[in-house]
């Protein structure tokens, strides 16, 4: 079956350093999103690729980075960790060009320390 | 700019008890999604409706596009329906595909 996995499920970095969150999906969804999840706020976008070499920013971009080399990946940077971006990210994916429904990773939990 | 208002924040209900939980949007859509998340759990998609009523199970979703207005409905509710449940536009005349989320509601249905 198809699917969208995450790597790590949790992770705990230290304040400064560089984190990169996977995403992996076998939909062959042109659309990759990633989200993060706070309390009080909902899920919010950080960046999104509607397909290879074509990346976005999103409403909560600064301090990191997305790249699309292929159909099937979108690697989350966290280019120097800090406090406030400890959260839950989601990745999702979709299909291009017509409402259809979101497929989400389990979400990796981060920690920055 | 776009916002999504769920109500209630939380919500509390016995065992069979019928429930709704609402959903109002301020822009337009191409469909509106309602997704479960368990707590520690990943993110389901539950429904996307653009326009009268789904059904699945013991869920019912609507919606009123004249009224900007969802509602999801569970009936002979059960404590495994305990979940954070989120609405989402998905607005896809402007981010193709990008959803704009409510701050969910979570549920606890108690035995």
């Amino acid at each position: 079956d198809a699917e969208i996995t995450q790597s790590p499920r949790h992770k705990i970095t230290e304040t400064g350093r560089q984190v990169t969150l996977a995403c992996h999906q076998t939909w062959n969804h042109n659309n990759m999103f990633w989200y993060r999840q706070d309390l009080g706020h909902g899920l919010r976008l950080i960046h999104y690729s509607y397909g290879v070499q074509d990346t976005n920013k999103g409403e909560v971009s600064d301090g990191y980075s997305v790249s699309r080399s292929n159909t099937e990946d979108l690697p989350l940077t966290l280019e120097s960790a800090a406090s406030s971006q400890t959260s839950v990210y989601f990745c999702a994916s979709s299909e291009v060009g017509r409402p259809t429904e979101a497929f989400f990773g389990q979400g990796t939990r981060l920690t920055v320390v | 700019k776009n916002e999504v208002e769920q109500s209630p924040q939380n919500l509390t209900a016995q065992e069979g008890e019928f429930i709704t939980i609402n959903c109002s949007y301020s822009v337009g859509i191409s469909a509106l999604h309602w997704l479960q998340q368990h707590p520690g759990g990943g993110i389901v998609s539950l429904f996307m409706l653009s326009s009268g009523k789904k059904k699945h199970g013991r869920l019912i979703a609507t919606i009123n596009i004249q009224e900007k207005h969802s509602s999801l409905h569970i009936t002979a509710s059960h404590p495994r329906d305990s979940a954070v449940y989120i609405c989402a536009d998905g607005n896809y005349g402007g981010s193709q595909g990008n959803l704009i989320f409510g701050k969910g509601t979570k549920l606890s249905v108690k035995p």
